[in-house]
């Protein structure tokens, strides 16, 4: 099956800077990639995603990479913010018949320091 | 997105009971889940609630632990049975709906306590 590994698994960054999270995944059928933020005793949500018929997604101050030959995605913050603190899950999937469940990595916390 | 709810938000029970946790979505979905999530780690599936049929578990975790009913396109429980405190941990359900990548979102949770 699908193993996604996810580092690091803290980052410490200062208001403003740039932060980035990367996965790997195993299994070079997967072709969805999501990433979610979860807050504090909330509910993981989701962020962004990216197809794997796409290089790069960005969404304002977030964006993620895929490299599927190198089967690894990232997730680029810039201009970090305090309120980006969180604990970001990456996940990937493959979306073919059968086959629903997404493959979570082990999250990485990321506080950001004003 | 669906709009998730569950009930209970948070319950604390004594070992040996069962608690029954309900999902339920506001629009019909194709695919209802359930996971586990202890503190500090990531979410682990459960299993895939599956309507009118029996529910697909993962490895390490069996019906007989997490009974699992979907009897429509909104709506899902898992029971999580004989409870020790090792169940406790906060149970998430999710849904994602029917275009073809199927993006994935989840219900508030429900935080477990097992004394």
């Amino acid at each position: 099956g699908e193993n996604v590994e996810q580092h690091p698994s803290t980052l410490s960054v200062q208001e403003g800077d740039s932060a980035v999270i990367k996965c790997t995944y195993s299994d070079s059928a997967s072709n969805y990639f999501p990433w979610y933020k979860q807050e504090l005793g909330k509910r993981p949500q989701l962020i962004i995603d990216i197809r794997s018929n796409v290089g790069e997604k960005k969404d304002q101050r977030i964006a993620v990479t895929l490299n599927k030959t190198a089967k690894h995605f990232s997730l680029h913050i810039t201009e970090t913010q305090p309120e980006d603190s969180a604990v970001y899950f990456c996940a990937a999937k493959w979306t073919g018949a059968g086959s629903y469940q997404l493959t979570f990595g082990k999250g990485t916390k990321l506080s950001v320091i004003p | 997105s669906a709009v998730i709810s569950q009930k209970p938000s948070r319950d604390i029970c004594q070992r040996g009971t069962s608690l029954t946790i309900q999902c339920q979505v506001d629009s019909q979905v194709t695919m209802m889940f359930w996971y586990r999530q202890q503190p500090g780690q990531s979410l682990t599936l459960i299993a895939t609630a599956n309507q009118g049929s029996e529910a697909t578990y993962e490895s390490g975790f069996v019906i007989d632990k997490f009974p699992i009913s979907r009897p429509n396109l909104t709506f899902s429980t898992l029971t999580v049975s004989n409870m020790s405190p090792e169940d406790s941990s906060i149970y998430l359900c999710s849904v994602s709906g029917r275009s073809s990548y199927n993006e994935q979102f989840f219900g508030p949770g429900t935080r477990l306590t097992v004394l």
